[in-house]
């Protein structure tokens, strides 16, 4: 069983629906939940970050964080075409772990105008 | 957040020859990793570059194939050794502060292409 699974999509939404992109976990040990965009040709940019449970919002962006089921999604709202790229859930575990994250498949995601 | 840079931002290459890519971050940073990101997958950590010390590395990579230095706080490079084309990939360094060693900034990466 792998640390972490993400749903691989691709997945086609039209401008203005609401997004979800979800992981799940296999190790409760796992304190610390983050998502990262990586646009074509880019290095991937931290979007969210998140060590409880419950919801972080962001401006459309809203990561939530369910432990007892060890699974984490992150919505957008109102998408937009410059959503497009593909969105990688991480964990990580405590501090002693050295800082280690686990990255999931990524989800391509395409907003169409 | 830390910006990092890296060089070369692509390069091809010739079976068993070596590539070195550099890494360098606009300030001093605790923690410095290397990630392999192979077509259509997602990130595997290669290994932590320790400042002063051997880098550590994850299960299934050897200093051999991939030696790491990190003279300093700010810059690091990975080293592909002896090549083949299962190494095409792109390798990207990361930074992070002790502090948070969880919330990593990445830098564009390297596209190699071996052949």
């Amino acid at each position: 069983q792998k640390e972490v699974e993400q749903d691989p999509g691709p997945l086609s939404v039209p401008e203005g629906a609401i997004v979800s992109l979800n992981c799940t976990y296999s190790n409760s040990a796992f304190q610390y939940f983050m998502w990262y965009r990586q646009y074509s040709r880019k290095g991937p940019e931290l979007l969210m970050y998140t060590y409880s449970s419950g919801n972080k919002e962001d401006g459309r962006f809203t990561a939530q964080v369910d432990k007892s089921s060890k699974y984490i999604s992150l919505f957008i709202r109102d998408s937009q075409p410059s959503d497009s790229a593909t969105y990688l859930c991480a964990i990580a575990g405590p501090y002693n772990q050295g800082g280690k994250l686990i990255f999931g498949q990524g989800t391509e995601l395409s907003v169409k105008p | 957040s830390a910006v990092i840079s890296q060089k070369p931002s692509r390069d091809i290459c010739q079976r068993g020859t070596s590539l070195t890519i550099q890494c360098q971050v606009d300030s001093q940073v605790t923690m410095m990793f290397w990630y392999r990101q192979q077509p259509g997958q997602s990130l595997t950590l290669i290994a932590t570059a320790n400042q002063g010390s051997e880098a550590t590395y994850e299960s299934g990579f050897v200093i051999d194939k991939f030696p790491i230095s990190r003279p300093n706080l700010t810059f690091s490079t990975l080293t592909v050794s002896n090549m083949s084309p299962e190494d095409s990939s792109i390798y990207l360094c990361s930074s992070a502060d002790r502090a948070s060693t969880d919330t990593q900034y990445f830098g564009p990466g390297t596209r190699l292409t071996v052949l």
